[in-house]
């Protein structure tokens, strides 16, 4: 039982590459979310989904693009990459019948 | 508006001593309340959960809500060098089982325990 997993662990791109962050989880959970840390801001929903074939916004979402592609499956995508989303993005998943989040190990983005 | 404060710290404790980990929120009608332990360098992990006004203990972790307050406080006694980590509140608005995507996380305290 893997929980989370998310690929790639490190990334580096120049201004304007696209790039998409994978996320898997095991645990049959319905909620998937994708958050950003960053020093001082503290950790930062920038979308979610309930269920399969489901996303919402968070509180950050420009710049990004979300997939649900299955029930264990949620993808982020940066369609033109910027030096301010440069962070570490974590995935997590929680079980609708309680609202504990579990996250993935995390990627980590540098935006040159 | 900030919605879930925390002392960022640095909070430093000896080995052994209780360390006590404080948190605020905003939001009267929050109902559920979380604990999350977080190394450097690594995501975070949830080590408890409270719902209910009182205490909650697991172990050396106590969790202790007072909702009338909007305050809630993780205690770990006996404190070891292994706990020295940042340690993040999070405040669901809407309650158990309630609207996904609102869990709201505190900026976190840094604990040190000094051997």
């Amino acid at each position: 039982n893997a929980g989370v997993t998310q690929t790639p662990k490190f990334q580096v791109l120049k201004t304007g590459q696209s790039m998409t962050l994978q996320c898997a989880q095991d645990m049959n959970h319905n909620s998937m979310y994708w958050y950003r840390q960053d020093p001082g801001m503290g950790l930062r929903l920038i979308y979610y989904s309930a269920s399969e074939g489901t996303t919402d916004k968070g509180e950050v979402p420009n710049g990004y693009n979300v997939s649900r592609l299955n029930k264990r499956e949620f993808s982020l995508r940066l369609e033109s990459a910027a030096p301010s989303q440069t962070s570490v993005y974590f995935c997590a998943s929680s079980d609708d019948r309680a609202d504990e989040q579990f996250f993935g190990p995390g990627t980590r983005l540098t935006v040159l | 508006q900030k919605e879930v404060e925390q002392n960022s710290g640095p909070l430093s404790v000896p080995e052994g001593a209780i360390a006590s980990l404080n948190c605020t929120y905003s939001d009267r009608v929050s109902q559920s309340f979380f604990w999350y332990r977080q190394y450097s360098g690594k995501s975070p992990e949830l080590i408890m959960s409270i719902y209910s006004n009182g205490d909650k203990e697991d172990g050396r972790f106590t969790a202790q809500l007072n909702k009338a307050s909007q305050y809630v406080s993780l205690l770990i006694r006996d404190s070891q060098p292994s706990d020295s980590a940042t340690y993040l509140c999070a405040v669901n608005r809407y309650g158990y089982g309630g609207s996904q995507g609102n869990l709201i996380f505190g900026k976190g305290t840094k604990l040190s325990v000094k051997p």
